[in-house]
């Protein structure tokens, strides 16, 4: 199985500053076509995950362009650029490159 | 609207099986590969099994092989799941998901299952 992982696991940031998460996979989640089988979530209390970047750097409709993903192969970063309020939440990194599909063990982004 | 929604939570006791329910609505239902995925307090979201609602074919995970299984009833455009041999480790919150483009894009609320003696 794929193995996702995520640093730094907490992080406290401070209004309008930017805050950046990493991602790893154990081997590359890049097919032969040049696309990144890896997707970005976003998880408050009591909700299910939120899709917010899928092909490492698409952003689902609707989600603001402050959320940015980068990376290829294995190595994958979420930044978002001006840190809002309501982006307080658990962000997690998801590869759906091969079957089981799996998750980073997420990263709790808090207010400074 | 479009929508995932699932029944209700439950508590069973240990060796027991549960099923949850996931009804779609909003759009065409067999054109969607639906997941579950579970998550136990505190925990990283955790895959389990896919079908394919239009031809119902499945796939599980290895971990939960022979525990697990999934059907869809299409003229009810709903999804459901079986869990059997139910341990303590089992607790957690169980989602169905739709998947597009191979990411998750739509969710159900969650369903509780508390696994106690």
């Amino acid at each position: 199985d794929i193995v996702m992982t995520q640093s730094p696991d907490s992080l406290a940031v401070s209004l309008g500053e930017r805050a950046t998460i990493h991602c790893k996979s154990s081997q590359g989640v890049v097919s032969s076509n040049n696309k990144n089988y890896l997707a970005w979530y976003q998880q408050k209390p009591g909700q299910p995950p939120k899709l917010l970047i899928y092909w490492a750097s698409t952003r689902a409709s609707g989600v603001p362009d402050r959320f940015e993903g980068s990376g290829s192969g294995a190595d994958f970063t979420l930044t978002i650029s001006s840190l809002q309020s309501d982006d307080v939440a658990i962000y997690y990194c998801q590869q759906y490159y091969e079957t089981p599909r799996t998750f980073g063990g997420g990263t709790r982004l808090e207010l400074e | 609207q479009v929508q995932l929604v699932q029944s209700g939570a439950e508590v069973k006791k240990p060796g027991a099986s549960v099923n949850i329910s996931c009804k779609a609505s909003g759009y065409t239902f067999g054109s969607y590969v639906i997941h579950w995925v579970r998550q136990a307090p505190g925990q990283r979201p955790e895959w389990l099994a896919y079908i394919n609602a239009g031809n119902g074919y499945t796939r599980y995970s290895r971990k939960f092989q022979g525990r697990v299984t999934s059907a869809r009833d299409t003229s009810a455009t709903t999804v459901y799941m079986d869990l059997s041999g139910l341990i303590s480790e089992d607790t957690a919150v169980y989602y169905c998901t739709r998947e597009a483009l191979g990411a998750y894009d739509l969710w159900g609320q969650g369903t509780m299952v508390t696994v106690s003696s």
